[in-house]
């Protein structure tokens, strides 16, 4: 059975740092582009940052460029998300999500999410 | 304010057919690339429910449709039942903040 599992949330300082995980399995983890997005306490989804499976190639939401950077040990089957200089507007469930690749990316396999809350 | 617009809630009765619209613009719908679509139950993860404008992956069934013309597309639901009362995503890929998108969402509600 393929599955995404998170962990690394927590409370954080604002200004302080957090690193996300996502352990993959039941599939091929390194032959997939991967992905992060998250949700905000009542509100939708926003993408935050994709990686790509052959060269790695990354690219970040306008909102976290700068401060977040994703990505992932093909040889653990892992993808990261490492998050600095935290604001309270980063609250949030991050999933991690594995893509597929049409003419546009989609997400055809969540995780659970995990929380992360930015606060004093 | 999402790139990509959707009502904030639709409602219907059992039974009914209803439809979620998912309003784009040239640099994302309208430029041509995807749309796909989410269910998100409370306190969940999302699932994909739609791929490639009106692909349903295996195990969803065929009440669920989608379409896409122009600078829009469309979730349609047949034979509503009461556990089809979920959250509902659009998503698609914009060229002028070269992101993958998101709607705001639109809550279902079973009467």
């Amino acid at each position: 059975e393929m599955q995404l599992l998170e962990s690394g949330g927590g409370l954080v300082q604002p200004g302080g740092s957090l690193r996300l995980s996502c352990a993959a399995s039941g599939f091929t983890f390194s032959s997939y582009p991967m992905t992060w997005v998250r949700q905000a306490p009542g509100k939708g989804l926003e993408w935050v940052s994709g990686i790509r499976d052959f060269d790695s190639h990354t690219n970040y939401a306008d909102s976290v460029k700068g401060r977040f950077t994703i990505s992932r040990d093909n040889s653990k089957d892992t993808l990261f998300l490492d998050m600095n200089s935290l604001r309270a507007e980063d609250t949030a469930v991050y999933y991690c999500a594995k893509v597929t690749v049409a003419l546009t990316w989609y997400f055809d396999l969540w995780g659970r999410g995990t929380l992360v809350t930015v606060s004093s | 304010q999402s790139v990509l617009t959707q009502p904030p809630s639709v409602s219907g009765a059992p039974g009914q057919r209803v439809t979620i619209s998912c309003t784009g613009s040239r640099s994302n719908i309208g430029a041509g690339y995807d749309v796909h679509w989410y269910r998100q139950f409370p306190g969940t993860a999302p699932k994909l429910l739609i791929s490639v404008n009106s692909k349903r992956p295996s195990g969803v069934p065929d009440r669920f449709s989608g379409s896409k013309s122009g600078t829009s597309a469309s979730l349609a639901i047949t034979g509503l039942q009461v556990d089809d009362e979920a959250e509902y995503y659009c998503q698609s890929y914009d060229s002028s903040v070269t992101a993958w998108v998101f709607g705001g969402g639109t809550k279902l509600t079973v009467l």
